[in-house]
């Protein structure tokens, strides 16, 4: 099974800043099968990045994904007030299994 | 409009059963998996499993095969997770969600989450 390492575990910033999460596999993952979500309190996760790199519907174009093999990045380039919450990397493997790294938690520094 | 609407919360005791649902609407229910994701209190996210409501195949985490049993019932387009005998441990949110694509498999739509507590 692939593991998928997130980090830093909290990140403190201000709005504004740029952020940067980092999503690292245990061992190569297709760009293809990598996604990334965000979830706020009390609310379901939200598909933000597919295919490592393409926005789902509605996603601002202040974030984007890339990454390639064991190392992924979601970056968001001026955090917003709803941008703080905890984001999920998701990885795909064969025969149908999902895990999700362990969140990143996005919080106002 | 993709919608998934769960059941509602429910407080059961250890040793008791269990079954609680996913109604998918504004899509055609039987060409999309299905999946149910765990999440206990302050912890992240774990994929249990998922279901092709279409000929109901059915895959399993290693961590819940045995756990649980995902079931569904395309005449009312609804998808269900259930346990013969709930622990302690059992407590947590459960989201299901749809798996939007075989070609990138990821989740594009998710219900709003069955809160499960079980306690004596």
């Amino acid at each position: 099974e692939i593991v998928l390492t997130q980090s830093p575990g909290t990140l403190c910033l201000s709005p504004g800043e740029r952020a940067t999460l980092s999503c690292r596999a245990s061992q190569s993952v297709s760009s293809s099968y990598l996604a990334w979500y965000q979830q706020k309190p009390g609310q379901a996760p939200r598909l933000l990045i597919y295919g490592a790199s393409s926005r789902a519907t509605g996603i601002p174009d202040r974030f984007s994904g890339s990454g390639s093999g064991t190392d992924f990045t979601l970056t968001i380039s001026r955090l917003e007030p709803e941008d703080f919450a905890v984001y999920y990397c998701q990885q795909y493997g064969s025969s149908l299994s999902w895990t999700f790294g362990q969140g990143t938690k996005v919080e106002i520094k | 409009e993709v919608q998934l609407e769960q059941s509602g919360a429910e407080v059961k005791k250890p040793g008791e059963s269990l079954k609680i649902s996913c109604k998918g609407s504004g899509y055609r229910f039987t060409s999309y998996w299905i999946a149910w994701v765990r999440q206990m209190p302050g912890k992240g996210l774990e994929w249990m499993g998922i279901i092709y409501p279409g000929d109901s195949d059915t895959r399993y985490s290693p961590s819940f095969q045995g756990q649980v049993t995902i079931s569904a019932d395309k005449s009312i387009s609804t998808a269900y997770l259930q346990w013969s005998s709930l622990k302690a441990s059992d407590t947590a949110m459960y989201y299901c969600a749809r798996l939007g694509s075989r070609v990138y498999n990821y989740f594009d739509y998710w219900g709003q989450g069955t809160l499960v507590t079980v306690s004596s």
